[in-house]
């Protein structure tokens, strides 16, 4: 059974506070991604990394930065939190895309989230 | 551009069906999925769709058309536990792009 964790489910934090989102997943999987979800807006993409110690600029990474130090990491980082960054953090993590017949192997599997609110 | 359109909101009756359509417009297509999310929890994986037609999984099925941009999930003989938000996502080049998802309501 893949396991996605995050580090909190619920954060307060205050505005120019730097913060840390970690996520760990146990499925050896190369791909590990960063959404925040909002009312209305859906899942967007912030920060995706195919590797260790690479990552990519998703929809919406200003603000955010990024470090996937081990394979089985990736962190999430707010430099100078804002209070528009109150949202909702999920981590998900895949294997890399082959498109096989009986089905796709970078099926996405996604950590419980972390509610982020800033004062 | 990226474009995924669905419905905000829609409600049945237990033991009834339900079709939820999605439509599309990306910049390259290698694959819909679709993700089922409970109030306050994770999204899941319910099904995946790379060619036209129909795959079933139980009283789940999705639809695919790609000349048409469309897709739908159809769950049958609903029960009060399918009530949740479900999301239409896109694999384009090297990334999903989400829908604002479905939230479906399902009434005794």
């Amino acid at each position: 059974d893949v396991k996605v964790t995050q580090s909190s489910r619920y954060l307060v934090k205050r505005t120019g506070e730097k913060v840390f989102l970690e996520c760990v997943q146990d499925m050896d999987h190369e791909n590990m991604f960063w959404y925040r979800q909002d009312p209305g807006l859906g899942l967007r993409l912030i920060y995706f990394s195919y590797d260790v110690k690479m990552k990519e600029k998703g929809d919406i990474p200003e603000g955010y930065s990024v470090s996937r130090e081990k394979k089985e990491r990736f962190s999430l980082i707010l430099e100078s939190a804002s209070t528009n960054q109150t949202s909702m953090y999920l981590c998900a993590s895949s294997f890399h895309f082959l498109r096989r017949e009986e089905g796709p192997t970078d099926t996405q599997y996604f950590g419980p989230g972390t509610r982020l609110t800033v004062l | 551009g990226q474009n995924i359109d669905q419905p905000t909101e829609m409600t049945a009756t237990e033991g009834a069906i339900v079709q939820i359509n999605c439509t599309y417009q990306t910049s390259g297509f290698n694959g819909l999925f679709w993700y089922q999310q409970h109030a306050g929890e994770a999204p899941t994986f319910l099904s995946y769709n790379v060619l036209d037609g129909l795959e079933e999984k139980g009283r789940f099925s999705s639809f695919l058309s790609r000349s048409k941009g469309y897709s739908y999930l159809l769950l049958k003989e609903l029960q009060m536990k399918d009530s949740a938000s479900y999301l239409c996502a896109v694999r384009g080049f090297q990334k999903l792009v989400f829908g604002t998802g479905t939230r479906l309501l399902v009434s005794p």
